[in-house]
């Protein structure tokens, strides 16, 4: 069974410009979680989506947003990039919540996000 | 607000010494706490799930439990690949909610 998949994995952006990551999740996961990961603040999430919903969100700035397709692949967007968005951002998806046993995440292998 | 703290931050031990993580956490009510590990510049990988105080898990050389104010991850006779950082993160109550808060982490290394 293929895993959860994040493209690009690396990308490299200067302050100002946007970028836009994607995530495919495992067959038969509904819900897309995202987070962002840094040195200083660790994992920290960022939001989630179920059935092309966003159900949760962290607290983050609205530069940041997110999207999810009826195949419930998922897109993430940072607009007007600043330094501190530098980071590794992971994807992670599960198969439901609400059931105990449906609750695991499982992470992909992330995208490295370097602004200049 | 959810909080989780992981220590020791840093772990060396020499292959075959046995040890154990802790990981605090404050919840509102716990849906779920999750192991995971992380070696350098991967994604997390899923170990193990707890729900309830006095469960217990186990996988190979690593064994989790979980009281109402902690929980501990267990290494047995470690080996080299086992070095690796340890991230512990919970989940609500809140309902429908997935959101996972994790600790800092714990970075171990095992010398042979």
């Amino acid at each position: 069974k293929a895993g959860v998949t994040q493209t690009p994995r690396y990308l490299i952006k200067t302050r100002g410009q946007q970028v836009t990551l994607s995530c495919s999740p495992i067959s038969g996961h509904r819900s897309v979680s995202w987070y962002q990961q840094t040195p200083g603040q660790g994992l920290q999430f960022l939001f989630e989506y179920f059935s092309e919903t966003q159900r949760n969100k962290g607290n983050f700035p609205g530069r940041f947003s997110g999207r999810q397709f009826s195949n419930s692949r998922s897109e993430m967007n940072v607009s007007t990039l600043e330094l501190g968005d530098s980071a590794l951002y992971l994807c992670a998806s599960s198969r439901q919540s609400g059931l105990a046993g449906y609750n695991e995440q499982f992470f992909g292998p992330g995208t490295r996000l370097t602004v200049l | 607000e959810d909080q989780v703290t992981q220590s020791p931050e840093a772990l060396r031990l020499q292959e075959g010494e046995s040890s154990s993580l802790n990981c605090s956490y404050t919840v509102s009510g716990l849906r779920g706490l999750f192991w995971y590990r992380q070696d350098p510049g991967k994604g997390p990988e899923f170990l193990f799930t707890l729900y309830s105080a006095g469960e217990e898990k186990e996988k190979e050389r690593l064994k989790a439990t979980l009281t109402k104010k902690e929980s501990f991850l267990h290494i047995t006779a470690p080996k080299p690949e086992d070095s690796a950082t340890y991230l512990c993160a919970v989940q609500d109550d809140l309902q429908g909610a997935q959101k996972l808060v994790f600790g800092q982490g714990t970075r171990l290394t095992i010398n042979p």
